[in-house]
């Protein structure tokens, strides 16, 4: 079945580590997201990819990073700069394009981020 | 700058009631989209309905109604006879159609769906 994979699903983080997410999708959709969410608040970008070797920022992308060289594949690194990691972390993917704006955006599972 | 505010933090019903979860949102393009998202205990959040800026069709689907009012800027989700399975925190967001908005989604703050047996 389509789909958005995002893995692990627990990860704990030590001081001073990077840590990355991993987000896989099979839907053959060209944009990807990057989510947190904090108790009693929605979610908020991070980052997102339109098209395969282009990023761009979103509301709350310092202490994070991305890349985009597979149009399936996008992971997120927490570098050691994010000085609040904690939160659940939710990758979404759509079609993207003039004609599918109001497509919705499809999410996976999400992953916790602890710090240990 | 968009906005959307989901001013009911948490709501608790009893089985078979109705319940209305209200959604007001601010953006100043002229052609926006609005989603209801489902997030149940498992974390997914699960599509439920759009809503384009020049359709002010009202939307039935099941238990699940949905009532868009341009003029006051809310997109008002009612459940019919709740059911415990109705459990989870419901998102209300916001898609504009230009600029530096295209392509993002301005999510509220949840609202937080508890219906017991």
């Amino acid at each position: 079945d389509g789909g958005i994979t995002q893995s692990p699903k627990y990860l704990f983080r030590k001081e001073g580590q990077n840590v990355t997410l991993s987000c896989e999708q099979n839907l053959n959709h060209d944009a990807m997201y990057w989510y947190r969410q904090d108790p009693g608040q929605g979610l908020r970008l991070i980052y997102y990819s339109q098209i395969v070797n282009d990023f761009q920022k979103g509301d709350i992308a310092e202490g994070y990073s991305v890349s985009r060289e597979k149009k399936e594949s996008f992971p997120l690194t927490v570098t050691s700069a994010q000085k609040n990691p904690t939160a659940f972390y939710l990758c979404a993917s759509s079609t993207n394009g003039q004609r599918v704006r109001n497509q919705p955006q499809h999410f996976g599972d999400g992953t916790r981020l602890s710090i240990l | 700058a968009q906005k959307v505010t989901q001013a009911q933090t948490e709501i608790s019903v009893v089985e078979k009631e109705d319940v209305t979860l209200d959604c007001v949102y601010e953006t100043r393009d002229t052609t926006y989209y609005l989603f209801w998202y489902k997030q149940p205990p498992s974390g997914e959040l699960v599509f439920l309905i759009r809503r384009n800026s020049f359709d002010e069709q009202n939307e039935i689907s099941g238990r699940y109604s949905w009532n868009f009012q341009k003029s006051t800027s809310s997109f008002n989700f009612t459940i019919t006879a709740s059911q415990v399975v109705d459990s989870a925190v419901y998102f209300c967001a916001l898609r504009g159609a230009g600029g530096t908005s295209y392509g993002k989604l301005t999510f509220g703050q949840g609202t937080i769906l508890t219906v017991h047996p």
